[in-house]
């Protein structure tokens, strides 16, 4: 998992409930990325952010928001308009110059 | 949009026989690349080759690609317990801003 990191692993949210996931990488990439992942399936991307002070969204962004305030720090808010938020959650980063993405152990988001 | 899929879902094959997964895609790529994710765990990068590059090797990993016919392979060697896993294709098509569009994964179970 390199040197990203993401908290907390599980998380679980009552609806009508907007919960933040963190993710932090210590790697001094310029660009990160959140993506989610549903039971057998690929990933899916909900935001991407290339610079500081920058994000665009992904296909899937809507009920989710997020902010890149800092280089090491991209955290994803799931807000109460996201009416399926449970999933598993994976942040990535990479280089600029480089295409590899590097990816975080994951956040498990339940909806009780 | 999930731009690539893989071939077969899922695959069960016993301790020292060779894996081959496939992956087609639909639109121009500047690179594909190749993830390994354990269960529950983030995902781990394999390989990646180029538009230009046919053939790839690292370690017991082969990667093809056909341009042509827009479809990829990953060849496994010698294949161990410890390989069982999801593997997803990922393409950074042409135009796309150089994000990532996954495949939604072959899970390979490698008998002992």
């Amino acid at each position: 998992d390199g040197g990203i990191t993401q908290s907390p692993k599980y998380l679980f949210r009552k609806e009508g409930q907007n919960v933040t996931l963190s993710c932090e990488q210590n790697l001094n990439h310029d660009a990160m990325y959140w993506y989610r992942q549903d039971p057998g399936q690929g990933l899916r991307l909900i935001y991407y952010s290339q610079i500081v002070n920058d994000f665009q969204k992904g296909d899937i962004a809507e009920g989710y928001s997020v902010s890149r305030e800092k280089k090491e720090s991209f955290p994803l808010t799931v807000t109460s308009a996201q009416k399926n938020p449970t999933a598993f959650y994976l942040c990535a980063s990479k280089r600029t110059s480089t295409d590899t993405q590097y990816f975080g152990p994951g956040t498990r988001l339940t909806v009780l | 949009s999930q731009q690539g899929e893989e071939d077969p879902q899922a695959l069960s094959i016993q301790e020292g026989e060779n894996a081959t997964m496939n992956c087609s895609y639909k639109t121009s790529i500047n690179n594909l690349q190749w993830y390994r994710q354990n269960s529950g765990r983030g995902l781990v990068h394999l390989i990646l080759i180029r538009s230009n590059e046919r053939e790839k090797h690292s370690g017991r990993l082969r990667v093809t690609l056909d341009t042509s016919k827009k479809s990829s392979s990953l060849l496994i060697t010698a294949s161990r317990a410890a390989d069982t896993a999801s593997y997803f294709c990922a393409t950074d098509a042409t135009g796309s801003a150089r994000q990532l569009t996954f495949g939604s994964g072959t899970q390979l179970t490698v008998l002992p």
